[in-house]
Formats: C-alpha cells, sequence, structure tokens
C-alpha cells in the first residue's frame, strides 16, 4: 500500500506560470483533501473532492485555484498565474467512509520566483 | 465558524521533563486528532481521539480529551531529543463536510 502520493515534491514556478499539483489517493480512499501550509504556519483547508465531484470548495481563494479528481487519475490542484504568496506547502489527505482518519501525502512544495 | 487555538505555540524544554501541550476548539466536534510534523515533512498521525474521556497512550505521549470544556491535552512524559517537533491539534465535524480545522501548531524544542 503506497499511501497518498503526492508529485512533484518540489516545484519552482515563475510569477504569472501555472502550477499543477497531483495527488493520488491511498487505495479504497474515494475522498480527497487539500490543505495549504504557509511558511510558520498550520494548515489551512482548501477543497475536498470526491470522485468527479467537489464537495466544499469553501476554503478555495475565488481566483485562479481550482480543483479536480476525475473519473480515473489523480486528484489535480491548479494555480493560474501564481503569484509570490502562494509560496507554501501543499498537502493532499484521503479518506474512506469505511474509518475515521486522514493520510497526508508528503506534500508539494511551491516556490513562486 | 470552528476555530482551534494551541498554547503553547513555542516550547523549549529540557530532557527529562514533563509538560503539556493544550488544545481549545470553538464548537461541539467529532473527532479531535494529534499529529507531529518535522521540518520539511509530512504529518504523522499520533492520535485520533473520538469521546469525551477518551485517553490514550503511546511511548512518552499521552493525549486526552474533554468533550464538554472543549480541550485536549497533549503529556510529554520524560521527554527526549527526539521528540523535538511541531505538533498540531485538529477538529473535524463530519455534519460539516468531514475536513479538518488545524490548530497553529506548537513548536518543542527538546534540549539535551
Amino acid at each position: 500500500n503506497a499511501g497518498v502520493m503526492q508529485n512533484p515534491r518540489h516545484l519552482v514556478r515563475r510569477r504569472g506560470q501555472e502550477a499543477r499539483l497531483r495527488c493520488s489517493p491511498m487505495k479504497g480512499h474515494s475522498h480527497v483533501y487539500w490543505y495549504r501550509q504557509l511558511p510558520e504556519e498550520g494548515l489551512k483547508f482548501m477543497v475536498y473532492l470526491q470522485k468527479e465531484n467537489i464537495i466544499d470548495e469553501s476554503g478555495m481563494p475565488k481566483e485562479r485555484f481550482s480543483a479536480e479528481f476525475p473519473k480515473e487519475g489523480p486528484s489535480i490542484l491548479r494555480i493560474q498565474q501564481v503569484v509570490r504568496g502562494d509560496s507554501a506547502a501543499y498537502f493532499c489527505a484521503s479518506s474512506s467512509l469505511q474509518n475515521y482518519g486522514y493520510t497526508f501525502g508528503s506534500g508539494t512544495r511551491l516556490t513562486v520566483v | 465558524e470552528l476555530k482551534v487555538e494551541q498554547n503553547p505555540l513555542f516550547l523549549s524544554m529540557q530532557e527529562g521533563k514533563n509538560y503539556t501541550i493544550y488544545c481549545n476548539y470553538s464548537t461541539t466536534s467529532d473527532r479531535l486528532y494529534w499529529y507531529r510534523q518535522d521540518p520539511g515533512k509530512s504529518l504523522e498521525s499520533l492520535f485520533v481521539l473520538l469521546s469525551n474521556g477518551a485517553v490514550k497512550q503511546e511511548g512518552r505521549l499521552m493525549a486526552s480529551l474533554d468533550t464538554k470544556a472543549r480541550l485536549s491535552t497533549l503529556h510529554i512524559t520524560a521527554a527526549v531529543h527526539d521528540l523535538s517537533a511541531t505538533y498540531f491539534c485538529a477538529v473535524d465535524i463530519v455534519t460539516s463536510g468531514s475536513r479538518l480545522t488545524f490548530g497553529e501548531g506548537t513548536q518543542l524544542t527538546v534540549n539535551p
């Protein structure tokens, strides 16, 4: 069981470029969550998805950010026209209905230069 | 809006000493979690507490939950250097969409 897989681990983008972060949940998990961690801060919820559905996107910035979890393939967090303030660690977590608890991936550390 | 507050935010202690980290939350929750994070790493799940009076222990760490006071504690016994990390508590409310709300974290440094 490979756990929650995130890639890339590190991503450097210039201001104005697009960033795509990928997350494959644990086998058997159908719920995916994205969190953002700014330096020296706790994690902040962004979005909760199930296959082909966005369940809760109340933590997503209104512009430039989008997320999807297609029927096939990983969940994608997409940030368009990145700015320096987007530099952060982005963590994905997955869970199942059968048991409580969330398993976190290793995170993607985005640096905008 | 659910708020989760931890204190202290920074804790420096000597090896062999005991200390407690506190986690308060503002509304009734379904589950409370404690996580450990080492610098540049992901979150490692330590404990999940489900009901009032729940107590769980693993090695030198013990977590408890008082749902009436909306308070959880993480007690460290006879600290060792390897416990140096940032500890987060987090709460979720299933009826609100099942997502975690995190505290700010407690950065623990254990000095020899």
